[in-house]
């Protein structure tokens, strides 16, 4: 049981590159999420979804896309990377939309 | 704004110590404050979590002491110890998506 499956761990992107951040969760999960966590502000809800079709923006959504085809998965899509957008990522996943499960994170760097 | 504001930013306790984090919120919709620990390069882990109906919950160790009249909530660590050095989040919730953290407090505990 892998839980909450985040690749990749680390990556370097130049200023107005896309990329795609993966998630897969493997507990059957319908409510999945995208955070960021910076230095001194905690984590901070991108976007969300109840349900494989179903997506919608959190507090912090532009510059990000998100889709969710299947219930395992999540991916996130940074459209044209910004130095503003270095952070680390974190995917969760929750059956019951509370008590959240998170990933091991991804640490983005833009330059 | 910051919906859930959280204190201290670092604390350093002895072994055997018992840190006390607190947090604060405006939100009355609020239904949900769970608390989750952090270890350096790692996502957040759900630790405990309270519902607004009940004044104290204890888990082990940690225990969350509630107060609804005065929107604030605490996490306490009984007889801490080395292994117990990581980041503390209080969170908010209510619904699927606006969940909401505070700022994180580093533990350090000292043997």
């Amino acid at each position: 049981n892998a839980g909450v499956t985040q690749t990749p761990k680390f990556q370097v992107l130049k200023t107005g590159q896309s990329m795609t951040l993966q998630c897969a969760q493997d507990m059957n999960h319908e409510y999945m999420s995208w955070y960021r966590q910076d230095p001194g502000m905690g984590l901070r809800l991108i976007h969300y979804s109840v349900g494989a079709g179903i997506t919608d923006q959190g507090e912090v959504p532009n510059g990000y896309n998100v889709s969710r085809s299947t219930t395992e998965d999540f991916p996130l899509r940074l459209l044209s990377a910004a130095p503003s957008q270095t952070s680390v990522y974190f995917c969760a996943s929750s059956g019951n939309s509370y008590g959240y499960t998170f990933g091991s994170g991804t640490r983005l760097t833009v330059v | 704004q910051q919906q859930v504001k959280q204190s201290p930013q670092s604390l350093i306790v002895q072994k055997g110590g018992i840190p006390i984090i607190n947090c604060a919120y405006e939100n009355t919709a609020f239904d949900y404050f769970p608390w989750y620990q952090q270890f350096p390069g790692k996502g957040p882990a759900l630790l405990i979590a309270i519902r607004p109906d009940v004044s104290e919950k204890k888990e082990g160790r940690f225990t969350i002491s509630f107060n609804k009249s005065a929107k604030q909530f605490s996490l306490h660590i009984m007889d801490s110890q080395p292994g117990d050095s990581a980041t503390y989040f209080c969170a908010a919730q209510t619904g699927a998506n606006n969940l909401f953290f505070g700022t994180g407090t580093r533990l350090t505990v000292i043997p």
